[in-house]
This record gives C-alpha cells, sequence and structure tokens, in this order.
C-alpha cells in the first residue's frame, strides 16, 4: 500500500495568515491527489482534486500543487471557517489511501 | 441538488451480518462509480472499496482488510448502492459513508454509525 504522510500534524495559526500543508506520498502517485477538509461532526469535503483543480464552490484562496511524491495544500489568508482537520488522499492505487491529517487550529 | 444518504447502521455483534444503504438523488446514478469509506472516532478516512458504473462493468475493487466480508453493489433503476457486510469484527466498528466518485470523491453522504459489540 501507499503511505501517505501529511506534515504538520497540527498548526495554530491567525485569521489571515497564510498557511501551507505538506502531504508525502511513499512512492510516485503522478499527480493523483486530493485534499479534503472535515469539520467536526461533518463528512469530508473535497477541496482539491488532481493535484491542483480546485473543485467547484471552494474558494480561491485554496490552492494545491505537487506531482509524483510531494504535495502540498496552501491557504493564501485564512478565514474563520476554515479552522478545521485537513486530509491528503492519494487516488493513484488501491487501497485509496489517507495521510493522518493535519489540525488546524486558531492561536 | 445531489444528495446521498447512507442506512441501515446500528448495534451488531461480532460475526454477523449488516447491509448498509446509500440512496442518491440529483444526479444520474447509473453515471457514477460510487465508494464507500468509513471512519473510526479521532481516525483518518479508511477507504473500503468502490463499485464502477455498469458502462465499464460494474466491477469492484475492496481493500484488504474487508476482502471476502464485505461486497458491494448497486440499483440503478432505485439510484442506490449497498455495501454488505458479512463476518463483521469489532475493528470494523465506524461511521460508515458512501460518496460519488473514485479518483476523487466530490459527494459524500452524512454516514451512518456501526458499531460491532458483544
Amino acid at each position: 500500500d501507499i503511505q501517505m504522510a501529511q506534515s504538520p500534524s497540527s498548526l495554530s495559526a491567525s485569521v489571515g495568515d497564510r498557511v501551507t500543508i505538506t502531504c508525502r506520498a511513499s512512492q510516485n502517485v503522478d499527480i493523483h491527489l486530493n485534499w479534503y477538509q472535515q469539520k467536526p461532526g461533518k463528512a469530508p469535503e473535497l477541496l482539491i482534486y488532481a493535484a491542483s483543480s480546485l473543485q467547484s464552490g471552494v474558494p480561491s484562496r485554496f490552492s494545491g500543487s505537487g506531482s509524483g511524491t510531494d504535495f502540498t495544500v496552501t491557504i493564501s489568508s485564512l478565514q474563520p471557517e476554515d479552522f478545521a482537520t485537513y486530509y491528503c488522499q492519494q487516488s493513484h492505487s488501491s487501497p485509496h489511501t489517507f495521510g493522518q491529517g493535519t489540525k488546524l487550529e486558531i492561536k | 441538488e445531489v444528495h446521498l444518504v447512507e442506512s441501515g447502521g446500528g448495534l451488531v455483534k461480532p460475526g454477523r451480518s449488516l447491509r448498509l444503504s446509500c440512496t442518491t438523488s440529483g444526479f444520474t446514478f447509473g453515471d457514477y462509480p460510487m465508494t464507500w469509506f468509513r471512519q473510526a472516532p479521532g481516525e483518518r478516512p479508511d477507504w473500503v472499496g468502490f463499485i464502477r458504473s455498469n458502462t465499464y462493468g460494474g466491477t469492484t475493487d475492496y481493500a484488504a482488510s474487508v476482502k471476502g466480508r464485505f461486497s458491494i453493489s448497486r440499483d440503478d433503476s432505485k439510484s442506490i448502492a449497498y455495501l454488505q457486510m458479512n463476518s463483521l469484527r469489532t475493528e470494523d466498528t465506524a461511521i460508515y459513508y458512501c460518496a460519488r466518485g473514485t479518483t476523487h470523491v466530490d459527494f459524500w453522504g452524512q454516514g451512518t454509525l456501526v458499531t460491532v459489540s458483544s
């Protein structure tokens, strides 16, 4: 199975900050990398697919980049509704594994 | 508007079976593959498996942890996907979600809780 490792595991930031979360795959996943946001008690929501494509309806302050094994998601200016847990997921090969998550908290 | 609603969860004893349903609306169900995930409390989501559309043979793929015990099926006439879970184990306890798509899933249901305990 492909292992996905996110960093950091948790992050404290303030409204208006620029934040970057990193995801590393244990082997090449090309651009088959998705990012999800999850709030407590809710299902995950798709933010970015195919490494850098913004899902419809997602604010443009979110952006993704990378290919191969190294990926990032950046929030250009944090808003109060962005405090949540973020997961990367590879869909290059089964099983479609997730990273351990990054919990973004208010400083 | 796209909606997915899971049902069929509950408390079940180890070794027993349960069938989950994912009832959908707001899109042409038969055109899409469907994926099942689960998430134990405080854990990352876990990919369970998916079923392709019948255009692509309706074939399935499963995580090793559930292969041979779980099966996914679909009824395009009712716009419902199913997850049949047999020989349940305590480690199968989780919220189970269905979602539209495979390489990236763009809509999720709200989830249904499955608790496996004696």
